[in-house]
């Protein structure tokens, strides 16, 4: 049974870099028919998708256009993780972030999710 | 502003059919067979229900189904169980290989 475990700070400061971790259990970040998402869920975005890494004989990375200039989502292969790092954050990104697998194109495993708030 | 368009709300009573649709644009919905579906329940995280436009993954009941037309999809729950109470996300692959989400549906089983 495959299972995502997320952990990182609740708090962040204005302008500084949120980073969350995802562990994954049961599957293996290099598995070629799952790529590794981030989604973000607030009261006034509703769901967002942040981005994916994907291992295809190599690493990819696709991001969305509204934060490409401050994400960055890399894998941790010796520990099968996968991590997000969005800097210059502000309040406009406090949400509970999502770590997810896809595979057939479709989100089929996510974690818990972690309450962030951008606050000073 | 959410890229897919859903009904915030719909209803039904036990027993009864529900349809959520979910509108979008021919870069998204209407362009790929990649709509998904996913229930969330308050305090979780969402669940995968639909994928691929109609295929349920493995312990999603019957009961719940899938179609497109153009570029409007839609999510049909028959046989409405207290359970079902939830809200309702469609997702769609879109262009520059993103995921888009609909804002959201309230279904309130009566």
């Amino acid at each position: 049974q495959v299972q995502l475990q997320q952990s990182g700070p609740g708090l962040v400061k204005p302008s500084q870099t949120l980073s969350l971790t995802c562990a994954i259990s049961g599957d293996t970040v290099f598995s070629i028919s799952a790529a590794w998402n981030w989604i973000r869920q607030s009261p006034s975005r509703g769901l967002e998708w942040l981005g994916r890494t994907y291992y295809r004989a190599k690493w990819y990375n696709d991001y969305a256009v509204y934060v490409k200039s401050r994400i960055i989502i890399n894998p941790d292969t010796s520990k099968n993780h996968f991590s997000l790092h969005l800097n210059s954050v502000t309040p406009d990104d406090t949400a509970v972030y999502y770590c997810t697998r896809e595979t057939d194109v479709a989100l089929d495993i996510w974690g818990l999710g972690t309450m962030v708030t951008v606050s000073s | 502003q959410s890229a897919l368009t859903q009904p915030r709300s719909v209803s039904g009573s036990p027993g009864q059919s529900v349809t959520i649709s979910c509108t979008g644009t021919n870069s998204d919905v209407g362009g790929y067979n990649y709509v998904s579906w996913y229930q969330q329940h308050p305090g979780k995280a969402p669940k995968l229900m639909i994928y691929d436009v109609t295929k349920r993954p493995s312990g999603v009941p019957d009961r719940f189904s899938g179609s497109k037309s153009g570029n409007t999809a839609s999510l049909t729950i028959s046989g409405l169980q207290s359970e079902d109470d939830a809200d309702y996300y469609c997702c769609s692959y879109a262009d520059n290989y993103s995921f888009e989400f609909g804002g959201g549906t309230k279904l309130t089983v009566l």
